[in-house]
């Protein structure tokens, strides 16, 4: 199957400072890459959704500014948590679309932010 | 807002005991998909059904989709320990928007 990495999988940050996390999908082009967040034992949330070339759509009480999100390329996408706060101490994963199926999607390993 | 609802939220048998897991969404969903998730690992896709009423196997594995497109159901036949997992089923919605909106999930532990 098709294969998406992450970088970091692991960053812990000071409260205020900003980190940016990288998707990439390493043997496709996904065109559309998504972002989710998963607090402890529970379900992925689905943060924004990237779009290669033009602005991602955030779901709603997912603040743009706060979670800054950019897909340059077809194989990278970004996203740079701004001012971060404990709070904002989680999973975040990334999943991309392979064009050549229609649905399905493969996720990366995942990043756990820990902001102090 | 859509919602995808998972029963049961824990689930523990004995090994070789069967499973199962139902999902159900708020609103119709144009394909519904069932994601596997090892402890401390990312969710794996394990397959997708589209037509109403779709039945789809994998091994020990049954996959259903209700006839209304709003539900659908995991089934394991005679659990085993690599069956350990949190299992997800995600739908996508009728809007286009071709994003995931994935259920509570249901963590599944073996007892050997």
């Amino acid at each position: 199957g098709a294969v998406v990495s992450q970088h970091p999988s692991r960053v812990i940050c000071k409260s205020g400072t900003s980190v940016k996390i990288e998707c990439r999908s390493l043997d496709f082009q996904a065109t559309t890459m998504f972002w989710y967040r998963q607090f402890p034992k529970k379900s992925l949330m689905l943060m924004a959704t990237s779009n290669e070339g033009s602005k991602a759509t955030y779901e709603q009480g997912v603040e743009k500014d706060k979670f800054l999100i950019n897909h340059a390329s077809l194989t990278l996408s970004t996203l740079t948590v701004t001012s971060a706060h404990p709070e904002d101490s989680s999973f975040y994963i990334c999943s991309a679309r392979d064009p050549r199926w229609a649905y399905e999607q493969y996720f990366g390993p995942g990043t756990r932010l820990t902001v102090t | 807002g859509q919602q995808v609802m998972q029963i049961p939220q824990y689930q523990h048998v004995q090994e070789g005991e069967d499973f199962t897991t139902y999902c159900n969404s708020s609103t119709t969903l144009s394909n519904i998909q069932w994601y596997k998730q090892r402890p401390g690992g990312h969710p794996v896709f394990l397959i997708q059904l589209v037509k109403s009423g779709e039945v789809k196997k994998q091994k020990r594995l049954t996959f259903q989709f209700g006839e209304a497109k709003k539900n659908s159901s995991l089934h394991i036949t005679a659990t085993q320990t690599t069956d350990v997992g949190t299992y997800f089923c995600a739908g996508d919605s009728l809007t286009g928007a071709n994003n995931l909106f994935f259920g509570t999930g249901t963590r599944l532990t073996v007892i050997p």
